[in-house]
């Protein structure tokens, strides 16, 4: 089993420019979660899905951040426009919706300059 | 506000030394996880605990559930470097996976 697949591993991008990261769940899972991981607010959910729909969006922090689960294999989180203070890891879990168990990607770097 | 509450948030002993990470919260949790993360990677679980009260052991980690299902703790024996590194709690509520702060343990050969 692949685990969870974040792509890219590190992004650097100017202020002001659109960003895609891309994640690909474990075979078989039907939740989905995103994180944002700092040193000041450590670990923070960002939306999750249950069978591709998006449950709570809650912890999206505005706008500009959006997130979409088109199949079962494969979710986007996007940032338009970029600022610098989303530069962060940006992590991707999937799981068994109902059990314990999240399984985490290595996540993104992003680099907002 | 953190929903959890986890403490000390660094931590820096010897190896050989024992040591005790709390995770606390106001609220009630259906299950409460420990993780544990590495530099450069995703956290990774350790253990779930469901029941109040409910204590688990893995090799030289022992987990504990407060009987109230609000707190949890993790103790380690005779620390060794290979232990090194942030230890997450994460609570379930209704679905959500919300985590603590994480402590930062260090062990110095």
């Amino acid at each position: 089993d692949a685990g969870v697949i974040q792509s890219p591993r590190h992004e650097v991008t100017e202020m002001g420019q659109e960003v895609t990261l891309r994640c690909k769940p474990i075979s078989g899972h039907n939740s989905l979660f995103w994180y944002r991981q700092t040193m000041m607010r450590g670990l923070e959910l960002l939306i999750y899905f249950n069978n591709n729909v998006p449950i709570d969006d809650s912890g999206m922090p505005e706008d500009r951040f959006s997130a979409k689960m088109p199949n079962a294999s494969f979710s986007t989180l996007k940032i338009q426009p970029s600022e610098p203070r989303d530069s962060a890891v940006y992590f991707c879990a999937s799981s068994f919706m109902g059990e314990f168990q999240a399984f985490f990607g290595q996540g993104t770097r992003l680099t907002v300059v | 506000t953190q929903l959890l509450e986890q403490s000390p948030q660094f931590l820096s002993i010897q190896e050989g030394e024992n040591l005790t990470v709390y995770c606390n919260s106001s609220s009630v949790f259906s299950s409460l996880q420990w993780y544990r993360q590495e530099p450069g990677e995703g956290p990774v679980l350790l253990v779930t605990v469901v029941t109040g009260g409910e204590v688990k052991k893995l090799k030289r980690l022992t987990f504990q559930f407060g009987d109230a299902r609000k707190d949890s703790s993790l103790h380690i024996t005779a620390a060794q470097p290979g232990d090194t590194g942030l230890y997450l709690c994460a609570g379930n509520q209704g679905g959500k996976l919300i985590f603590g702060q994480g402590t930062e343990l260090s062990v110095k050969p």
